[in-house]
């Protein structure tokens, strides 16, 4: 069964800090992975997406994740973080002839002052 | 702003009703997919149509429907509402071709079920 994995449902980073999320998918889960962001009572916002042309994928706000395949993992980082990175990350697996996504159970991103 | 609108943006009925939620999708996309988010099971993907044909299930229990509509629009049918029903329900687009590529969500519709 296809199965995307965030490790750690919350993590907790100081502002300025590096921010790295952590997700791993498993074999079956088709080419194309997804990190998405979800604010407080609002929708899922794209970050970035893998598919294939590149294994460091840059996103918005200074977003990015590297694809490993040895690893199966997509792990998201950013540098430096700010106040307002504070919010909800969905990791995503699923494209060509699969049309669905799986959600990883997503990790709650907060930034301390 | 993804370009997917849904209505209403909160519903809040009994146990027992029906509720019709609304989806449209962004302009030129012909895939809308449905998902439901809860606190205990996550984001899960319920239903996905193309074209006004449906192309893929998932976890959609028998007492919710769909359909899309010749303008592309979507609506999601809930019935003989239980408690354990209220959740976030999300509509996402992607188009145009056939294979899934990135999905654009709307904002959700909060359905809360008393």
């Amino acid at each position: 069964a296809q199965s995307v994995t965030q490790l750690g449902s919350h993590v907790s980073v100081s502002e300025g800090a590096l921010v790295l999320l952590r997700c791993n998918y498993s074999s079956s889960v088709p080419p194309y992975l997804f990190w998405y962001v979800q604010y407080p009572n609002q929708g899922l916002q794209l970050l970035l997406k893998y598919t294939s042309a590149a294994t460091l994928v840059k996103g918005i706000n200074g977003f990015e994740a590297e694809f490993k395949k040895s690893e199966t993992s997509f792990h998201l980082t950013k540098p430096s973080a700010h106040m307002s990175d504070a919010a909800e990350y969905f990791c995503a697996g699923g494209g060509g002839s699969n049309y669905k996504l799986t959600f990883g159970k997503g990790t709650l991103l907060t930034v301390n002052p | 702003d993804s370009g997917v609108t849904q209505t209403p943006k909160h519903l809040i009925t009994a146990t027992g009703q029906r509720v019709t939620l609304r989806c449209s999708p962004r302009s030129g996309d012909l895939s809308v997919y449905w998902y439901q988010q809860s606190l205990d099971q996550g984001l899960q993907f319920l239903i996905q149509y193309y074209n006004g044909e449906e192309r893929a299930k998932g976890n959609i229990l028998e007492r919710f429907s769909a359909q899309q509509f010749p303008d592309l629009h979507s609506e999601l049918n809930l019935s003989s509402l239980e408690l354990g029903d209220s959740a976030l329900y999300f509509c996402a687009s992607s188009g145009p071709g056939q294979g899934a590529d990135t999905q654009y969500f709307g904002p959700g519709t909060r359905l809360t079920v008393l």
